[in-house]
């Protein structure tokens, strides 16, 4: 297995697009995470699914962003309209079941917004 | 609400001497605890979790509930443990809350 796989791995886009950030999670893990890294605020939680249900989005930071799974292998985080400080590194992570399991990252998505 | 804390933002120390990352967490039931590390280039991974009790490449934690406190251990360090280092708690009802992680640099 590839574990968790995310793309693109490197997004620049100007201030007013729409981002689009892709994650496939381990085949058999029903629960998926996605994180955002900054300097200023560490890593937090966004969203998390359970299958395919969003669970908790409570982090997610404004109406701006929006996070789907119409599958049990596929996830998207839309971020429209982008702005400077949503520059960040995004991650996704699945879990073989809930969030008491061990999570398995992907690489990241390092976003910058211009 | 459930927060972890990390005091030390960069720790250094020389090779062969203890290492102690420190995690404390607050949390009115039971927790639970995780100890995430990020190497250079690597992806963020699991190093051990308090359940498990076990020490993985030498690292130890032992969960403290009468100090809310989860701290990282190594009687010896070595340079391949130089990484980001980053304490996790999971209450079941929300996902990771993880601590603002502590770089660990360990120096020939």
């Amino acid at each position: 297995d590839a574990g968790v796989i995310q793309s693109p791995r490197h997004e620049v886009t100007e201030m007013g697009q729409e981002v689009t950030l892709r994650c496939k999670p381990i085949s058999g893990h029903n629960s998926l995470f996605w994180y955002r890294q900054t300097m200023m605020r560490g890593l937090e939680l966004l969203i998390y699914f359970n299958n395919n249900v969003p669970i908790d989005d409570s982090g997610m930071p404004e109406d701006r962003f929006s996070a789907k799974m119409p599958n049990a292998s596929f996830s998207t985080l839309k971020i429209q309209p982008s702005e400077p400080r949503d520059s960040a590194v995004y991650f996704c992570a699945s879990s073989l079941r809930g969030t008491g399991e061990t999570q398995y990252f992907g690489p990241g998505t390092r976003l910058l917004v211009l | 609400a459930q927060r972890v804390t990390q005091p030390e933002k960069l720790l250094s120390v020389f090779k062969g001497a203890p290492v102690e990352l420190k995690c404390n967490y607050s949390y009115s039931g039971s927790p639970e605890l995780f100890w995430y590390v990020q190497y250079s280039r690597q992806r963020l991974q699991l190093l051990l979790r308090h359940i498990s009790r076990e020490s993985i490449k030498g690292f130890t934690a032992d969960l403290n509930k009468g100090e809310t406190s989860f701290h990282l251990k190594k009687p010896f360090a070595q340079e391949e443990d130089s990484a980001m280092y980053y304490c996790a708690l999971s209450t079941g009802r929300r996902a990771l809350t993880f601590g603002s992680g502590t770089r660990l640099q360990v120096q020939p």
